[in-house]
């Protein structure tokens, strides 16, 4: 059974410091997004990696694809209140539709 | 450019009583999925249909639920004889016929079992 754990689980900072998201599994992936989900509202896609050692940024926000294709990290440098919300991962595999979504991590940015 | 949409927003039935949950899809995308999120955690897998092809059930937790899918666009989630374990968030997301992500949700529906 192909599991994703996402850590940490919950996450409270302050407005203007730095974290990583991570998302674990120890089964190969052929792609993986993250979603950003808000309360009362449906997970919105942020960004697709899809190879091994991938780097993408979307303005503050740094996502990197494991070379192995088995882990991913979200880095958020000088997080914002607008930066509060339900991260997931979720991971695809090649030839199926099913996507394996990570057990969320909860972030919470204080002004 | 009409989202995901579901109704109800939000149920709340007595244990023992059937639901009954609609998604209506963006228009155009052949594929739909059904999800089910416990207290703001990850998504569980539910159900899956593509086309006029069969539906993947795999992720449905027990045979009191079912889902179908008419005329290729709308689909109905019925959870019959509910029970407290049945209390989440049901979400349904649609994607492009490429099949690809993203996964388009909408905001789903948070049914609670008294």
């Amino acid at each position: 059974t192909q599991l994703l754990e996402q850590s940490p689980q919950f996450l409270s900072i302050q407005e203007g410091e730095n974290l990583t998201v991570y998302c674990n599994s120890s089964s190969v992936f052929s792609s993986l997004q993250w979603y950003r989900q808000e309360p009362g509202e449906g997970p919105v896609l942020l960004v697709t990696v899809v190879t091994g050692g991938e780097v993408k940024k979307l303005k503050r926000l740094t996502f990197q694809f494991g070379d192995a294709r088995k882990d991913s990290s979200l880095h958020i440098t000088a997080a914002q209140p607008g930066d509060t919300g339900l991260y997931l991962c979720a991971g695809g595999t090649s030839g199926t539709y099913k996507y394996i979504f990570g057990t969320g991590t909860r972030l919470k940015v204080l002004a | 450019g009409a989202g995901v949409s579901q109704s109800p927003s939000n149920k709340v039935t007595e244990k023992g009583k059937d639901v009954e949950l609609r998604c209506d899809p963006i228009s155009g995308h052949t594929a739909l999925y059904w999800y089910r999120q416990s207290l703001g955690q990850g998504l569980e897998f539910l159900i899956y249909f593509q086309g006029n092809s069969a539906p993947d059930k795999s992720g449905l937790p027990s045979d009191r639920f079912s889902a179908e899918r008419t005329g290729g666009s709308v689909s109905t989630l019925t959870i019959q004889r509910t029970q407290q374990e049945d209390s989440a968030v049901y979400l349904c997301a649609s994607s492009s016929p490429g099949q690809g992500p993203p996964l388009h949700f909408g905001n789903g529906t948070r049914l609670t079992v008294t």
